[in-house]
C-alpha cells in the first residue's frame, strides 16, 4: 500500500459525459501527478501539482483539467469523454516539487471505460 | 531526454536471481536512474534509484557501470509476486515544464516460472 488513494476503482459512463475521478495524496506529500495508461499509449504523464499550483503540463487533453486543493487532495476532470478516452488513471504523489531526487508514489487507479 | 532501452521480455525460476538490464548511454550527468514495476493493471510501484553507486534496499539491488550508460537491477530470489513489468527510467535534471513528469518506456515483462 503506497498510501496514495484513488476513488473510485472503476467507471463507467457513455459518450459525451463527464465525469471526476479523485486523488488523495500520502500524509505529507505536496506535489500530485496524473497518468494515463491505455493499451496503445503506455503510462502517459497529464498534469502535476504542487501545493495548489500547476507545475508541469504533459499530453493533457483540452477536455480534461484538474486541480489540487488547499486540503492537497487533487481532482482530474474528465469531459465530452470520447471511446478513447477509456483507460486506466493513475494518481501518484511526492514530497517535494519533482526534483529529480523526488520519488513518486502511485496508487491504485481508476479503470474508466466510455460506453 | 534520456532514453532507455530494455528487452521486452524476461523469464526466471523462481528462487533464482532476476537480472534486468538496461540501456541509457545518453544519461547526463546529474540524472537519476529509477526503477519502477507494475502487477497486471495495478498502480505502477516503486523499487529503487540510483545516480552512480550501486544502491541495496529491501527489495532490490541496482547496479550502475561506471560510465552510468547501462544498468541493471537485481530481484535476489525472484518469487511468483514478482511477475510484472519492470520500467527502468532516467528522471531528467530539474528543467522547466518537464520538471517531475516520468517517462515509462514499455518496459521488461518478467515472468517468473515455478
Amino acid at each position: 500500500d503506497s498510501g496514495v488513494t484513488q476513488t473510485p476503482k472503476h467507471l463507467i459512463t457513455a459518450t459525451g459525459q463527464r465525469v471526476t475521478l479523485r486523488c488523495s495524496p500520502r500524509s505529507g506529500d505536496l506535489s500530485v501527478y496524473w497518468y494515463q495508461q491505455s493499451l496503445d499509449q503506455g503510462l502517459q504523464f497529464l498534469i502535476q501539482y504542487y501545493n495548489g499550483e500547476e507545475r508541469a503540463k504533459g499530453n493533457i487533453l483540452e477536455r480534461f483539467s484538474a486541480q489540487q486543493f488547499p486540503d492537497l487532495h487533487s481532482e482530474l476532470n474528465l469531459s465530452s469523454l470520447e471511446l478513447g478516452d477509456s483507460a486506466l488513471y493513475f494518481c501518484a504523489s511526492s514530497v517535494g516539487s519533482g526534483a529529480s531526487t523526488d520519488t513518486q508514489y502511485f496508487g491504485p487507479g481508476t479503470r474508466l471505460t466510455v460506453l | 531526454d534520456a532514453k532507455t532501452t530494455q528487452p521486452p521480455s524476461m523469464d526466471c525460476a523462481e528462487g533464482r536471481a532476476a537480472n534486468l538490464p538496461c540501456n541509457h548511454s545518453t544519461i547526463s550527468g546529474n540524472e537519476y536512474v529509477y526503477w519502477y514495476r507494475q502487477i497486471h493493471s495495478q498502480g505502477p510501484q516503486y523499487i529503487i534509484h540510483g545516480l552512480k553507486n550501486n544502491e541495496t534496499n529491501e527489495m532490490a539491488s541496482l547496479i550502475i557501470t561506471e560510465d552510468r550508460k547501462s544498468s541493471t537491477l537485481i530481484l535476489p530470489h525472484a518469487t511468483l509476486r514478482d511477475t510484472a513489468v519492470y520500467y527502468c527510467i532516467v528522471r531528467v535534471a530539474n528543467r522547466g515544464s518537464t520538471l517531475g513528469r516520468l517517462y515509462f518506456g514499455r518496459g521488461t515483462q518478467l515472468t517468473v516460472w515455478p
